[in-house]
């Protein structure tokens, strides 16, 4: 049992590129969260999804796309990566509403 | 709208010192209430939750919270401190949503 896993663990991005960034969660939970974490901001929601196939804006959303096609699976995307972006992104994942287990975290760095 | 407020940034105790730490929230009915810790460059992990009924919830690594709805607080204590528990800790509120609201996290330190 992994628990909540996210791929990859660090990258570096050039302004304007693209990239996807995995989450994946084998407790057959309903929902998935995608946040970023920026010093002296605790936790902003970036999307979320209630189930497979559904997906929702948080509090920070521009700039990302996400997509839930498998139950197991967010994905959060970049289309055009900016240095604001630089952050490090955790994933979460629960089965009641509100309890969530968090993944290991990937920090992107945009220059 | 719901917001959560943890007004020390930074607490620095002594190993085998008591500690306590801070979260007040604002939400017109009774919230569900969490506490995360996070270890440097690791995820968060729950501590313990306040959902109903008794007011004093305790948690893993020995940590308790008492849910005080006239102050609008959730404070976590722990009797004794460790150095292993130096760490970020990350008070949590949700109400009849989907989505938790952070605060913006107390950094622990604990000198020997």
């Amino acid at each position: 049992n992994a628990g909540v896993t996210q791929t990859p663990k660090f990258r570096v991005l050039k302004t304007g590129q693209s990239m996807t960034l995995l989450c994946a969660q084998d407790m057959n939970h309903e929902y998935m969260y995608w946040y970023r974490q920026d010093p002296g901001m605790g936790l902003r929601l970036i999307h979320y999804s209630v189930g497979e196939g559904t997906t929702a804006k948080g509090e920070v959303p521009d700039g990302y796309n996400v997509s839930r096609l498998k139950k197991q699976n967010f994905l959060l995307g970049l289309e055009s990566a900016a240095p604001s972006q630089t952050s490090v992104y955790f994933c979460a994942s629960s089965y009641k509403k509100y309890e969530q287990y968090f993944g290991p975290g990937t920090r992107l760095t945009v220059t | 709208a719901q917001s959560v407020t943890q007004p020390d940034i930074h607490i620095t105790v002594s190993e085998g010192a008591s500690l306590e730490l801070r979260c007040n929230y604002s939400y017109g009915a009774t919230p569900y209430l969490f506490w995360y810790v996070q270890s440097p460059g690791q995820g968060l992990q729950l501590l313990l939750k306040y959902f109903s009924g008794d007011t004093l919830v305790q948690g893993i690594k020995g940590f308790e919270a008492e849910f005080k709805r006239s102050q609008s607080s959730f404070n976590l204590r722990k009797p004794s401190v460790h150095w292993s528990d130096a760490a970020e800790y990350f008070c949590a509120v949700a109400a009849n949503t989907d989505k938790l609201i952070f605060g913006t996290g107390t950094r622990l330190q604990v000198f020997p």
